[in-house]
């Protein structure tokens, strides 16, 4: 079946501008995460998603990141007047159902490399 | 203190030697320990994950997890040059998976 897939695979943005970057994850997968990984580092976690419900959104840099998943489905991670330091790999990745031990394994999409002129 | 370490490498070793990879955590309320592997450009795939103290293989790998020194490590038997990735250590504390930066693996061949 389908994994979980990313679009746009690549963004370049003039810093000020907004932008909006989607995932679909895998068909069922009640549990969403959008991760953000910087060149050399590992991925930071941004958000959660539980269905619909945004559970944990305690790693959003600031308020102009925003997330939603509002058909418990898709998800759009929204950057607002994007800044340089914002450039970076952003992940999403699903999973099953993330507090059960036999289900919590995420599968990642390929990522969104933005890059913020 | 980061909540999850790692040694960021390079680790060398020689193919067909066994890697030894290892992680430290901070939060006793971890819950669930999983080894990841990257390669240059692509995304993250799990390889093991492990919740009770002891080991458990899989194959090649070999995760060891010990709550009470909170350390974690994935040890790679016969190594191949196709091992050659970073490898993340992630734990799962509630529902956040939280991620170390990586080692750098390289096998010589």
């Amino acid at each position: 079946g389908a994994g979980v897939s990313q679009s746009p695979r690549y963004k370049v943005a003039k810093r000020g501008q907004d932008v909006a970057l989607r995932c679909d994850p895998i068909s069922g997968h009640v549990s969403l995460f959008w991760y953000q990984q910087a060149l050399g580092q590992g991925p930071e976690f941004l958000t959660y998603f539980q269905n619909e419900a945004q559970l944990d959104k305690s790693g959003l840099p600031s308020d102009r990141f925003f997330a939603e998943r509002p058909e418990g489905s898709v998800s759009t991670l929204k950057i607002q007047r994007t800044q340089q330091e914002d450039s970076a790999v952003y992940l999403c990745a699903s999973s099953l159902e993330i507090r059960d031990r036999a289900k919590n394994e995420q599968f990642f999409g390929p990522g969104t490399r933005l890059t913020v002129l | 203190q980061k909540e999850v370490e790692q040694n960021s490498g390079p680790l060398s070793v020689p193919e067909g030697a066994i890697a030894s990879l290892n992680c430290t955590y901070s939060d006793r309320g971890s819950q669930s320990f999983f080894w990841y592997r990257q390669y240059s450009g692509k995304s993250p795939e799990l390889i093991m994950f492990i919740y009770s103290n002891g080991d458990k293989e899989d194959g090649r790998f070999t995760a060891q997890l010990n709550k009470a020194s909170q350390y974690v490590s994935l040890l790679i038997r016969d190594s191949q040059p196709s091992d050659s990735a970073t490898y993340l250590c992630a734990v799962r504390r509630d529902d956040k998976i939280i991620f170390g930066k990586g080692t750098r693996l390289h096998i010589l061949p």
